[in-house]
Order: structure tokens, then C-alpha cells, then sequence
């Protein structure tokens, strides 16, 4: 298999313009989490989905941000519009259930300038 | 305060020696502790994973959790130049994925 895959890897953006981040969970996995990494917070759970259906998205930080799940394969992030101080690392993970090893992705770097 | 303190260090060790990394929490209803190595420009991968207190070895790594302390370690024996990577805590008071609270993340580099 070949793990979670995310894309960009990188995405360099202009303050205001919409930003999408792609990710394609484990074939078979059924729960998918989007976190973000920075320097300053660390790394926080954005909103994770069960069965392709949103659960929690209490730490979306605003409504600039947004998260779908249109199938078992498939996730997006999007922030619109994007602000500097979204500039992070953002990764995507999938697992077999809540409570199972979850794998991440390789990340999408997100500067916006 | 953070419900995780970690030492992002970084920490520079030379090979062969013994690495301790340690964290630290204030949430008692947390029992669920988790070890992550994060190498550069990749994804988090778990590393160890221990319930309640007590400790967990495998191979080179012994994790130990002391929760009258609200203190876990990570302990690496005859540490290696791969194992240069950041380690991040994880701990929850349920199993889910998403109660995961995180530290910072300690870099580690084992110089050979």
C-alpha cells in the first residue's frame, strides 16, 4: 500500500487566495484526521471524519476553513481566504476505526505570503 | 499552561549513547500515552504505545509512564544516527485518535 497521500507537498500562496489541500486516505481505512504542525502550537487535530462523515471540527480555528469528505478515497482542506498565519504544515491521517494506528501522510507545507 | 510540556530541545547525543526524553502533563484523566518519531518532512509514526502507568519495551525503546507524576519518558538504549529525528508525545483519556493531545516535540540528533 501505499500509505496516506497528500497533495501539494508544497503550496505557496498569495494573502486571500483560496488554498485546497488533497489527501487519499489508506484503501479500507474508515476514519480520516486533518491536523496542522507549527513551531509555536504544535500539532492540532483541525477535524476528523468517521465514514466519510464529519464528527468533530471543533478545532477548525475559523470559518475560512473548511473540510469535505465526498467518499472513502477522497478529502480535501480549504481555506478561503488564506492568511499568513496560515502558513504550517498540514497533515492528513487515516485508521481502521477511532481507535486503531493511525498513519500519516507526508504533509503539504503551506506558505502564505 | 499547556495540557503537554515537551523539550524541543534540541538534544545532540553521540552514537552509543542512552537518550531520555520526557514529557510532562497536567490532565490526570489521561491513560492513554503514545510515542511518535517524526523523521524530516514526513508524516508522525508511532513509535510505542502504553496504557496507564508502568512500562514498555521494544528493542531498543522503553517507554515508561509514571501517572502519580504526570511524567513519561522514552528511552532509548544504544541510540543510533537513524534515530536523529523529532519525538513527540501523545497522550488521551479515551483511545481515539482524535483525543490525542501532543507535545511539542523534542529533535533529537545521534551524531556518529
Amino acid at each position: 500500500d501505499a500509505g496516506v497521500i497528500q497533495s501539494p507537498r508544497h503550496e505557496v500562496t498569495e494573502m486571500g487566495q483560496e488554498v485546497t489541500l488533497r489527501c487519499k486516505p489508506i484503501s479500507g481505512h474508515n476514519s480520516l484526521f486533518w491536523y496542522r504542525q507549527t513551531m509555536m502550537r504544535g500539532l492540532e487535530l483541525l477535524i476528523y471524519f468517521n465514514n466519510n462523515v464529519p464528527i468533530d471540527d471543533s478545532g477548525m480555528p475559523e470559518d475560512r476553513f473548511s473540510a469535505k469528505m465526498p467518499n472513502a478515497s477522497f478529502s480535501t482542506l480549504k481555506i478561503q481566504p488564506s492568511e499568513p498565519r496560515d502558513s504550517a504544515v498540514y497533515f492528513c491521517a487515516s485508521s481502521l476505526g477511532q481507535t486503531a494506528e493511525a498513519f500519516f501522510g507526508q504533509g503539504t507545507r503551506l506558505t502564505v505570503v | 499552561q499547556k495540557e503537554v510540556e515537551q523539550d524541543p530541545g534540541p538534544l545532540s547525543v553521540p552514537e552509543g549513547a542512552i537518550v531520555s526524553l520526557n514529557c510532562t502533563y497536567s490532565n490526570s484523566a489521561f491513560q492513554y500515552f503514545m510515542w511518535y518519531r517524526q523523521y524530516s518532512r514526513k508524516g508522525p509514526e508511532l513509535l510505542m504505545y502504553t496504557y496507564s502507568s508502568g512500562n514498555k519495551e521494544d528493542g531498543r525503546f522503553t517507554a515508561q509512564v509514571d501517572k502519580s507524576s504526570k511524567y513519561i519518558s522514552l528511552f532509548i538504549r544504544d541510540s543510533q544516527p537513524s534515530d536523529s529525528a523529532t519525538y513527540l508525545c501523545a497522550m488521551s483519556d479515551l483511545r481515539g485518535n482524535n483525543d490525542m493531545r501532543f507535545g511539542a516535540g523534542t529533535r533529537l540528533t545521534v551524531k556518529p
